[in-house]
């Protein structure tokens, strides 16, 4: 079946410009997961989702950074403003279900490069 | 405050050298703790979860287990195609609800 899927792959651009980055998690998945790795890093946590519904946004680093999921699927996060320090691999991941101990499944990222 | 420390940053096999990978973790109320493969370019690869002491699973040629302070994976005949990095993650308490913090992972390379 098909995994994780995130758009665009690569994406370049300039400080200051706005992006949005896409999620498309496991089908029938209710919990989507925004995770955020730097060269050489573990993936740090963004924010959550079950459903509609940010369960958790405490890592959103400032308010540059929002996520949205409205009909409980596909997810966009989305960077105003992007600064230098913003370049990272975004990764996503889903779990059937927001429940203890759950699996989370990746995506293969998008990796942001901001000039 | 919640911390995952993994050891080596790098470890070097010959093919069939056999070997382990640390997790170090300070949480409180661990709930879970996972393993993922991770290939260059790639998302995390989701291989085992361990929720108590003394709890092991295996998959080929890895076993993992978990003490109340660490976990380790060992690698039994490693195969070149067994080279990537290796993370550790930690789900734990009620007030960080289902977030996974993760270690900086373990870089392995497996030499023919």
């Amino acid at each position: 079946g098909a995994g994780v899927s995130q758009t665009p792959s690569n994406k370049v651009t300039e400080k200051g410009k706005y992006v949005e980055l896409r999620c498309d998690p496991i089908s029938g998945h209710t919990a989507l997961y925004w995770y955020r790795q730097s060269l050489g890093q573990g993936p740090e946590f963004l924010i959550y989702f079950q459903g509609t519904g940010a369960a958790d946004d405490s890592g959103l680093p400032n308010d540059r950074f929002f996520a949205v999921r409205p009909e409980g699927s596909v997810s966009t996060l989305k960077i105003q403003r992007t600064e230098r320090g913003d370049s990272a691999v975004y990764l996503c991941a889903s779990s059937l279900r927001l429940s203890s101990t759950d699996t989370q499944y990746f995506g293969p990222g998008t990796r942001l490069t901001v000039l | 405050e919640d911390q995952v420390t993994q050891s080596p940053e790098a470890l070097r096999l010959q093919e069939g050298e056999s070997s382990s990978l640390n997790c170090s973790y300070t949480v409180s109320g661990l709930r879970g703790l996972f393993w993922y493969r991770q290939d260059p370019g790639k998302g995390p690869e989701f291989l085992f979860t361990l929720y108590s002491a003394g709890e092991e699973k295996e998959k080929e040629r890895l076993k993992a287990t978990l003490t109340k302070k660490e976990s380790f994976l060992h690698i039994t005949a490693p195969k070149p195609e067994d080279s990537a990095t290796y993370l550790c993650a930690v789900q734990a308490g009620r007030e960080y609800g289902n977030k996974l913090v993760f270690g900086a992972g373990t870089i392995l390379r497996v030499k023919s």
